[in-house]
C-alpha cells in the first residue's frame, strides 16, 4: 500500500537462524504494529510501537524482540527462527490510539523456516 | 482480550447476487469500533468497511452494508450484486475505543461463481 512497504516480501531460513523484516513508512504515523497471520486464528497481534524507542508486548510475543530507532522503520527480529514462526507477517500503521480509524496494513512478508 | 468470531470459514455466491458474512464478538465495553476487512489473493488488506458501536444507523458503502445488532453482538457483512472481484477473504474486526489493538475473526473466503 502507498506509504508503507515491507522488506522482504517473500524469505525461507533454515531453523535456528535470526531473521529480520523491515516495515517502512512515511506517512509519519505514531503507531505502528506487527501481526501474523495463520489460518484458523486470523491475524495476532506480535508487537507494537507508540514512538520511537517505544514498544510493547502483544499476545504472541514470545520468540520476538522489535525496535524503532526512527518514526519511519520497525524492526521485527526473530532470533533464533523456528518452524512455528512460519508465517505471513503484516506490519500496519495508525495515525492515533482508539477512534474510527482503521489500520493501513503493507503487503505482507511470507516467511518460511525450514 | 476481546474475541471476535467468524462461524463461517468457506461462503460462495452466484455472481450478481447477495451474499451475507457473518460476525459475532465479545466485549464488555460501550465504546467500540467493528471493521470488515477484504484480502484478495494479493495478500493485500483493504478496508472495506467500519461502524461505530454509538451509532445505530448501519453503514453503508456502495454494494457493502452492515447489519449492526449490538445488543446481540452481531456485526454482519452484506454484499450486493456480487462481482467476480469481490472473491476474498474477509476479516471482521474489533477496536476499542481507547485501544490500540484490533481483534481479528479467523476470516470467511468467499468465492464468487461466474
Amino acid at each position: 500500500d502507498a506509504g508503507i512497504t515491507q522488506s522482504p516480501r517473500h524469505k525461507v531460513t533454515e531453523t535456528g537462524t535470526p531473521v529480520t523484516l523491515r516495515c517502512h513508512q512515511t506517512e509519519n504515523h505514531r503507531y505502528m504494529y506487527w501481526y501474523r497471520q495463520d489460518p484458523g486464528h486470523g491475524l495476532r497481534l506480535i508487537h507494537y510501537s507508540y514512538g520511537v524507542k517505544d514498544t510493547d508486548k502483544g499476545e504472541v510475543s514470545d520468540g520476538y524482540s522489535v525496535s524503532r530507532s526512527k518514526t519511519e522503520d520497525f524492526l521485527l527480529t526473530l532470533e533464533s527462527a523456528t518452524s512455528s514462526q512460519t508465517s505471513v507477517y503484516f506490519c500496519a500503521i495508525s495515525e492515533q490510539t482508539g477512534g474510527a480509524g482503521g489500520y493501513t496494513f503493507g503487503s505482507g512478508t511470507r516467511l518460511t523456516v525450514v | 482480550a476481546q474475541t471476535v468470531t467468524q462461524s463461517q470459514p468457506e461462503m460462495s455466491v452466484q455472481e450478481a447476487e447477495t451474499v451475507t458474512l457473518s460476525c459475532t464478538y465479545d466485549t464488555s465495553e460501550s465504546d467500540y469500533y467493528l471493521f470488515w476487512y477484504k484480502q484478495p489473493p494479493s495478500r493485500q488488506m483493504i478496508l472495506v468497511i467500519r461502524q461505530e458501536a454509538y451509532k445505530q444507523q448501519n453503514a453503508t458503502e456502495n454494494r457493502f452494508s452492515v447489519n449492526f445488532q449490538k445488543a446481540a453482538k452481531s456485526f454482519s457483512l452484506k454484499i450486493s450484486d456480487s462481482q467476480l472481484g469481490d472473491a476474498a477473504m474477509y476479516f471482521c474486526a474489533y477496536r476499542s475505543g481507547t485501544g490500540n489493538q484490533f481483534y481479528f475473526g479467523t476470516g470467511t473466503s468467499l468465492t464468487v461463481i461466474p
